[in-house]
């Protein structure tokens, strides 16, 4: 089945830097990778997702780019804000696995102002 | 705020103890799903409807977990005689999909179970 690695756990920026998260997937079927933001206590909130027949997506402070022969895919955060500060989370689903999105473990992300 | 909302948001329970959760997801949306989330992980998948069909589960649903959604709107989960290792955040979540499409996922801020 799918295994999605997530690096790194943790990361510390100071306010303004940019930010960098790295997904890998090892089943070549899947087509869809969201990235959501989680803020402490709260619920995951969807802030980009990229499919596989693209190569990058922007939206405003966040890019996502996408290597389909490598399987990997990043989150890119430009001039970043202490609200930036969550745990982000990759994932990855099959074409026709309708339900079964797979996650990485995450990476806390803290800015540092 | 009409997004995907759960009942209860915590839950304490002695093990062996029974419990439900509800879920009501976003009113248009024909999926609704259940993840787990234990602290420092990912949300782990458990299992999905399509309106009121159940068309996949997670080996991780043992026999003591099932979940419904009658009327194909809202959905239980319900745990039968709970041990320590299902404490953890129970999340709902729900989409609008299109055969052959992904659509994103939106989720309830949870259900917290804590078993004692």
């Amino acid at each position: 089945g799918e295994n999605v690695e997530q690096h790194p756990s943790t990361l510390s920026v100071q306010e303004g830097d940019s930010a960098v998260i790295k997904c890998t997937y090892s089943d070549s079927a899947s087509n869809y990778f969201p990235w959501y933001k989680q803020e402490l206590g709260k619920r995951p909130q969807l802030i980009i997702d990229i499919r596989s027949n693209v190569g990058e997506k922007k939206d405003q402070r966040i890019a996502v780019t996408l290597n389909k022969t490598a399987k990997h895919f990043s989150l890119h955060i430009t001039e970043t804000q202490p609200e930036d500060s969550a745990v982000y989370f990759c994932a990855a689903k099959r074409r026709g696995s309708q339900g079964n999105l797979i996650f990485g473990k995450g990476t806390k992300l803290s800015v540092k102002p | 705020d009409t997004g995907v909302s759960q009942d209860p948001r915590h839950k304490i329970t002695k093990r062996g103890q029974n419990v439900t959760f509800r879920c009501d997801p976003i009113s248009e949306h024909n999926r609704l799903y259940w993840y787990r989330q234990t602290l420092g992980q990912g949300p782990e998948f458990l299992t999905y409807f399509q309106n009121e069909a159940q068309l996949e589960k997670s080996r991780l649903l043992s026999d003591r977990f099932s979940a419904e959604r009658p009327k194909g709107s809202f959905s239980t989960l319900e745990i039968q005689r709970t041990e320590q290792g299902d404490s953890a955040m129970y999340l709902c979540a729900s989409s609008f999909d299109t055969i052959g499409d992904n659509s994103p996922l939106h989720f309830g801020n949870g259900t917290r179970l804590t078993v004692t």
